[in-house]
C-alpha cells in the first residue's frame, strides 16, 4: 500500500491558462473522489468515480472543470482557462467502498497568478 | 446537507497538557473521521469512527452517534500535534462533508 499520490505538488500558472492534474489512488479501492480546499477552511467536495463512471459533482464544478478517471484507476482534474479564484489546494482521497474511510493524498497546490 | 460544527475553533496549550475536540453534526452518519492536517497540507486519517470509543496511543476519540457528537481527546500534548483538526461525516452515498476545523497550537 502506497497510499494515495498527487502530481504536481505545486503548480504556479498565469490566469487564462489550462492546468491538469494527477491524482492515483490506492490500487484497490474503487472510489476516488476531489476535493478543494482554500486558505482557514476545511476541504469542500468537487466530485467523486466509482470506478471510471463519475457519479457525483458539486455545484462548485464549474463548466470550467472537468475530471476523468478513464480506466478505473488514476484520475485527472483540468481546469480550462484558470481564474485567481482557482487558486487553492486540489486534494485527491479514495476508498474502498461507501462504508468505508478515506485516504487522501498530499494535495496540489495551484496558484493562479 | 449535513451540518458539522467543530469547537473550539482555536486552542493553545502548553506542550503535556491534554485537551478535548468536540465535533456535533445534524444528521445520523455511516461514516465520521477525524483528520490532522499538517503544515504541508497533508490531511492525514487519525480515526474512523462512526461510532464507539478507539484509541492510538496519546489520542483518542468517542462517537455518540445517536446524540450527534464526537469527541477527540489528545493527552500529554508535544508541539509535533500542532495542525488543524477536522472532523469529517457523510451518511450513505453523499459526499465527505468537513468541519472548519479547530486550529491547535502547542508550545514549548
Amino acid at each position: 500500500d502506497t497510499g494515495v499520490s498527487q502530481d504536481p505538488r505545486h503548480k504556479i500558472t498565469k490566469r487564462g491558462q489550462n492546468v491538469t492534474f494527477r491524482c492515483d489512488p490506492i490500487s484497490e479501492h474503487n472510489r476516488l473522489y476531489w476535493y478543494r480546499q482554500t486558505l482557514g477552511q476545511g476541504p469542500e467536495f468537487l466530485t467523486y468515480f466509482q470506478n471510471e463512471a463519475q457519479l457525483e459533482k458539486s455545484r462548485l464544478l464549474s463548466d470550467r472543470f472537468s475530471a476523468e478517471r478513464p480506466k478505473g484507476s488514476f484520475s485527472t482534474l483540468e481546469i480550462q482557462r484558470t481564474e485567481q479564484g482557482d487558486s487553492a489546494m486540489y486534494l485527491c482521497a479514495s476508498s474502498l467502498g461507501t462504508w468505508d474511510g478515506r485516504t487522501f493524498g498530499p494535495g496540489t497546490r495551484l496558484t493562479v497568478t | 446537507g449535513i451540518q458539522v460544527e467543530q469547537s473550539p475553533p482555536d486552542l493553545i496549550l502548553q506542550e503535556g497538557a491534554n485537551s478535548t475536540l468536540r465535533c456535533n453534526f445534524s444528521d445520523s452518519v455511516n461514516n465520521l473521521q477525524w483528520f490532522h492536517q499538517n503544515p504541508w497540507g497533508q490531511l492525514i486519517n487519525l480515526f474512523y469512527i462512526p461510532s464507539g470509543t478507539k484509541q492510538n496511543g496519546r489520542l483518542s476519540a468517542t462517537t455518540v452517534a445517536t446524540e450527534r457528537y464526537s469527541l477527540l481527546y489528545i493527552s500529554s500534548s508535544q508541539t509535533t500535534d500542532s495542525g488543524v483538526y477536522f472532523c469529517a461525516v457523510n451518511s450513505g452515498n453523499t459526499p465527505l462533508v468537513f468541519g472548519k476545523g479547530t486550529r491547535l497550537s502547542v508550545i514549548a
